[in-house]
């Protein structure tokens, strides 16, 4: 089925370990993006990329590194996990400017 | 500091009834708005969306009102049926800032049968 595909549904990590959340669409989308979902602060965003290779900063982004080498794939990378990142992670996708973005089922997050 | 802001946090509407939630903004820049709306468990899915040219859109019993001057968009659910039960969200981007959005902090609807 097209769309974004997020893995893994769930996670624990331990302070300070990394991780790897990946998403991969193929939808063909020039623009994905990360965000983070927490209760009561809406969806806040972490990372994106206007097309393979190209990626920027969003809103929140310390503590967390991305890469593109693919139009399809746009991993999140948590270099040294700390509890301020438990939270539900969604990355989404879009085929141009000005559209609706699709967003994957999401990532739960719990750093202990 | 919020760009986006959203009210009510949660609403309570008898089936049937209309559901209004309020948003907005303080970026003039922003030239795209769209609502999202998530069931637990899910991503956002994208509801409807309006450009600012226009100051009403409607698909169905959904329908933003948007007013350029107040910086307000407001999204109203008409006939709400227990199946809207849902939070939604506004949002807002800027074209020439790679579409990315931002979002206000969501409403909770609980439609009562």
């Amino acid at each position: 089925n097209a769309g974004v595909t997020q893995t893994p549904k769930f996670q624990v990590l331990k302070t300070g370990q990394s991780m790897t959340l990946q998403c991969a669409q193929d939808m063909n989308h020039e623009y994905m993006s990360w965000y983070r979902q927490d209760p009561g602060m809406g969806l806040r965003l972490i990372h994106y990329s206007v097309g393979a290779g190209i990626t920027d900063q969003g809103e929140v982004p310390n503590g967390y590194n991305v890469s593109r080498s693919t139009t399809e794939d746009f991993p999140l990378r948590l270099l040294s996990a700390a509890p301020s990142q438990t939270s539900v992670y969604f990355c989404a996708s879009n085929q141009f400017q000005g559209g609706g973005y699709t967003f994957g089922s999401g990532t739960r997050l719990t750093v202990v | 500091q919020q760009q986006v802001k959203q009210s009510p946090q949660s609403l309570i509407v008898q089936k049937g009834g209309i559901s209004i939630i309020n948003c907005a903004y303080e970026n003039t820049a922003f030239d795209y708005f769209p609502w999202y709306q998530q069931f637990p468990g899910k991503g956002p899915a994208l509801l409807i969306a309006i450009r600012p040219d226009v100051s009403e859109k409607k698909e169905g019993r959904f329908t933003i009102s948007f007013n350029k001057s107040a910086k307000q968009f407001s999204l109203h659910i008409m006939d709400s049926q227990p199946g809207d039960s849902a939070t939604y969200f506004c949002a807002a981007s800027r074209n020439n800032a790679g579409n990315m959005l931002t979002f206000g902090g969501g409403t909770r609807l609980m439609v009562k049968p």
